[in-house]
């Protein structure tokens, strides 16, 4: 969508590297999620937030950090204690619980 | 929290049939059921939505079935053209909680 933009789009990481993937939006909207999506696989959850200055764990929260200090940017770090973090990994912003969710366009991590 | 299956995991029809998705949720305060679609490599869109308000909800070759008793909703696709093939995801919400999604269904139409 085009008010959410992810970046990289592509991004490789070496063992033992933290890297930080992008979210922006300027849909004013309060809750956003990042998902980790395996070849073939749904949609995982590893982290949300709803409003700024807050956030909780999702399914596979290990691994991975987050901050929300500005309600338009909630980046993702993938930390070298992630063994596998090999994925599409998606952004999502919401305005509201119980309201569609709009995806960026994701970046892809891979290991070299 | 919120549980949701969805079946089948993949699904093959010919070009012009009928698929079917069907999920099944858990938690009886859901109101929300949307369904996405996600091409190769394409972010998840929205391609329709339901409230528990209403029973069945359509848009042109796609209707979305609810039944609030049994707590389980289904995605039709009539006339199904090879252009529909993509990973479909239901998910469901209720006003407190986050959206929970099914496992997916890759659905592949046939030419």
């Amino acid at each position: 969508d085009g008010g959410i933009t992810q970046s990289p789009k592509y991004l490789f990481r070496k063992e033992g590297q933290n890297v930080t993937l992008s979210c922006e939006q300027n849909l004013n909207h309060d809750a956003m999620y990042w998902y980790r999506q395996d070849p073939g696989q749904g949609l995982r959850l590893i982290y949300y937030s709803q409003i700024v200055n807050d956030f909780q764990k999702g399914d596979i929260a290990e691994g991975y950090s987050v901050s929300r200090e500005k309600k338009e940017s909630f980046p993702l770090t993938v930390t070298s204690a992630q063994k596998n973090p090999t994925a599409f990994y998606l952004c999502a912003t919401q305005r509201s619980y119980n309201e569609k969710l709009f995806f960026g366009s994701g970046t892809q991590l891979s290991v070299l | 929290g919120e549980n949701v299956e969805q079946h089948p995991s993949t699904l093959s029809v010919q070009e012009g049939d009928s698929a079917v998705i069907k999920c099944t949720y858990s938690d009886s305060a859901s109101n929300y059921f949307p369904w996405y679609k996600q091409e190769l490599g394409k972010r998840p869109q929205l391609i329709i939505d339901i409230r528990s308000n209403v029973g069945e909800k359509k848009d042109q070759r796609i209707a979305v079935t609810l039944n609030k008793t049994a707590k389980h909703f289904s995605l039709h696709i009539t006339e199904t053209q090879p252009e529909d093939s993509a990973v479909y995801f239901c998910a469901a919400s209720n006003p407190g909680s986050r959206l929970t999604f099914g496992e997916g269904t890759q659905l592949t139409v046939n030419p």
